[in-house]
């Protein structure tokens, strides 16, 4: 069995400020997690994914991600938050044992102020 | 070229109609899946096909009936709509093999149930 947990499901930051969206995991198996975002009326795009390398992950538009075996957590980080980071984030986990069947968890809005 | 592409964009239908959302991936990838986003952005699994063959099917009334014509198409026929299945479908596609490779998204389609 997976899940996901992702704290929050507001979350408000000034621009230029740091964003934390966080993610933690269940899985009885290695996982392989992933981040998502999701912009208003648009699909979901994959910002990054761990899948067993490095614990570091960098994903796109500055993003990274990193994987705390201890914590089973994957939280996601920028260092500085722009206005057009604005939006839905999902993170997800996937294990050998569920083939490549993604669980979702109940998603962050980012919200960035001026 | 869109890797996933969804028709349509937008439904708006009655109660008791009888509609079809199509789904198209050029990516030859061999599993394709239906989500339902509903408005609170939580993303459920309703359906997985691989080259064809159903393999996940997910507590979804019968009135919801996928059909996998080849393993690029993926569509999604409902039968006598109903309020509550007002939300956004994502079709969205991934590889085989060992899990990692996560999902490619269509841009989704809002179905308006009134």
């Amino acid at each position: 069995a997976q899940s996901v947990t992702q704290l929050g499901s507001h979350v408000s930051v000034s621009e230029g400020a740091l964003v934390l969206l966080r993610c933690n995991y269940s899985s009885s198996v290695p996982p392989y997690l992933f981040w998502y975002v999701q912009y208003p009326n648009q699909g979901l795009q994959l910002l990054l994914k761990y899948t067993s390398a490095a614990t570091l992950v960098k994903g796109i538009n500055g993003f990274e991600a990193e994987f705390k075996k201890s914590e089973t957590s994957f939280h996601l980080t920028k260092p500085s938050a722009h206005m057009s980071d604005a939006a839905e984030y999902f993170c997800a986990v996937s294990n050998n044992n569920a083939g490549n069947m993604l669980t979702f968890g109940g998603g962050t809005r980012l919200m960035v102020k001026p | 070229d869109t890797a996933v592409s969804q028709t349509p964009k937008y439904l708006v239908t009655q109660m008791g109609n009888d509609k079809s959302i199509k789904c198209e991936q050029n990516l030859g990838h061999d599993t394709m899946y239906w989500y339902k986003q509903d408005s609170k952005k939580f993303l459920k699994i309703m359906f997985s096909y691989n080259n064809k063959e159903l393999i996940i099917n997910e507590t979804v009334p019968n009135r919801f009936s996928p059909k996998s014509p080849d393993k690029a198409h993926l569509n999604l026929h409902i039968n006598s709509l109903e309020l509550g299945d007002s939300a956004v479908y994502f079709c969205a596609s991934s590889q085989d093999g060992p899990g990692g490779y996560g999902y490619t998204f269509g841009s989704g389609t809002r179905l308006t149930v009134v």
